[in-house]
């Protein structure tokens, strides 16, 4: 069975720092990748995409994929209150498969 | 991405009834998804709704319980038919943009079954 795994936390930043979030896959013909960022209540909000091995910077987030690992991580920099969420790690060979997200708090 | 919204946002049904969810995008999309994210779960494919011909569903998952259309390339619905209170969920669409591989989530649907 093909498996993406999150820790679930919570995950506890100070307002400032790096958060740093990780995922595990299974599947080893997985070729897409993506964080999502889930508010209460609030439907999945696609944050970052990655298919290359190595970093993807878009403004404070950097994705990290290494395929040889079967792993692939998000880092939050500056991390904000606002950045208080439940990050959902999904990774598609043929489906997307969702890990079960790591909820994040960032505390002033 | 693409402005997608869903009717009803959320909905109280009596045990032994159905609902339809509807889903709609501003624009054409090749794909289009059907999903559950149970309370504290997290998200899982129902089926993929295909244009044109019967929707392809997951494992756990059948045509009888959870009817999908696609009429066409913006619009879909999903049935959740005869509920009982382990339906109480929330559902989400969510599309593919013919430009790419990454899928955007409608608001959701959330289902409380009594």
């Amino acid at each position: 069975q093909k498996e993406v795994e999150q820790n679930s936390g919570p995950l506890s930043v100070p307002e400032g720092a790096i958060a740093s979030l990780n995922c595990t896959y299974s599947d080893r013909g997985s070729q897409s990748f993506f964080w999502y960022r889930q508010y209460s209540g609030k439907s999945p909000e696609l944050i970052m995409f990655i298919y290359s091995n190595g970093d993807k910077e878009d403004g404070r987030f950097t994705a990290q994929l290494n395929k040889a690992s079967q792993y692939v991580s998000l880092l939050i920099r500056d991390s904000q209150p606002s950045d208080s969420a439940t990050y959902l790690c999904a990774v598609r060979g043929g489906k997307l498969i969702f890990g079960q997200g790591t909820e994040l708090s960032v505390k002033p | 991405s693409a402005v997608i919204s869903q009717k009803p946002s959320r909905d109280i049904c009596q045990r032994g009834t159905s609902l339809t969810i509807q889903c709609q995008v501003d624009s054409q999309v090749t794909m289009m998804f059907w999903y559950r994210q149970q309370p504290g779960q997290s998200l899982t494919l129902i089926a993929t709704a295909n244009q044109g011909s019967e929707a392809t569903y997951e494992s756990g998952f059948v045509i009888d319980k959870f009817p999908i259309s696609r009429p066409n390339l913006t619009f879909s619905t999903l049935t959740v038919s005869n509920m009982s209170p382990e339906d109480s969920s929330i559902y989400l669409c969510s599309v593919e943009l013919p430009q790419g591989n990454e899928q955007y989530f409608g608001p959701g649907t959330r289902l409380t079954v009594t």
